[in-house]
């Protein structure tokens, strides 16, 4: 969505650290979302984190808001083959969710 | 588990042609979405709807229209297909509170000859 915008490509290697970034224009955004897509299936929720919120730690996931420049990155510790995937970031405002355009995770050996 | 199914994985259909697309959900849900996506572009709403023959205009329902005559059932209409309608459709579903997960269905590939 023109809302949401985020790299389209990320090459990691197998075990370092993936950082995904996202910005969103909407102050008025309550929740921000993850979402993470394999190939041939939905999207699944990976995680969230509350508008009023710095930081979230789930496992190898952790989440960093920063609301003042409206900036949005999700890091992957010790990136796995199976992380390999496309990434949508999402604000959720106005009874709906925006979708930014994915950013196509590949994890090199 | 929450299922929400699309009724087809791969659609051909020529110009001009009416088509259905079917997505079901089997847990109560309220709000039913339908996206598409497409390469570059990421996820964009088409139509959402919060209860039973209730409907919204998402950001793009231009060409499209639904249908809710049941809460499970959401069905995505193109009265007239037309070429630029070929993408991944993407059928979500979401119990009534704000943060309550999305679930998604695992897409509809429709291709408009």
């Amino acid at each position: 969505g023109e809302d949401v915008e985020q790299s389209l490509f990320l090459s990691v290697r197998e075990g370092d650290s993936s950082v995904i970034n996202c910005t969103y224009t909407d102050s008025s955004s309550t929740y921000l979302y993850w979402y993470k897509q394999e190939p041939g299936a939905g999207l699944q929720l990976l995680t969230y984190i509350f508008s009023n919120m710095d930081m979230k730690q789930d496992q190898r996931l952790t989440v960093l808001l920063n609301k003042k420049d409206k900036h949005l990155s999700l890091r992957i510790a010790d990136t796995q083959t199976g992380d390999s995937a496309i990434y949508f970031c999402a604000d959720y405002n106005d009874y709906k969710l925006s979708f930014g355009a994915g950013t196509t995770v590949t994890v090199r050996a | 588990d929450v299922k929400v199914t699309q009724s087809s994985r791969y659609l051909v259909k020529r110009t001009g042609e009416k088509v259905f697309l079917e997505c079901v959900q089997d847990m109560d849900h309220e709000n039913m979405f339908w996206y598409r996506q497409d390469p570059g572009l990421g996820l964009r709403l088409i139509y959402f709807s919060y209860d039973v023959k209730m409907k919204e205009k998402g950001d793009i329902p231009e060409g499209y229209s639904v249908s809710r005559e049941k809460k499970e059932r959401f069905s995505l209409i193109l009265e007239s297909a037309s070429t630029n309608q070929t993408s991944m459709y993407l059928c979500a579903s979401r119990a009534g509170t704000v943060n309550e997960k999305l679930f998604f269905g695992s897409g509809t590939q429709l291709s408009v000859l």
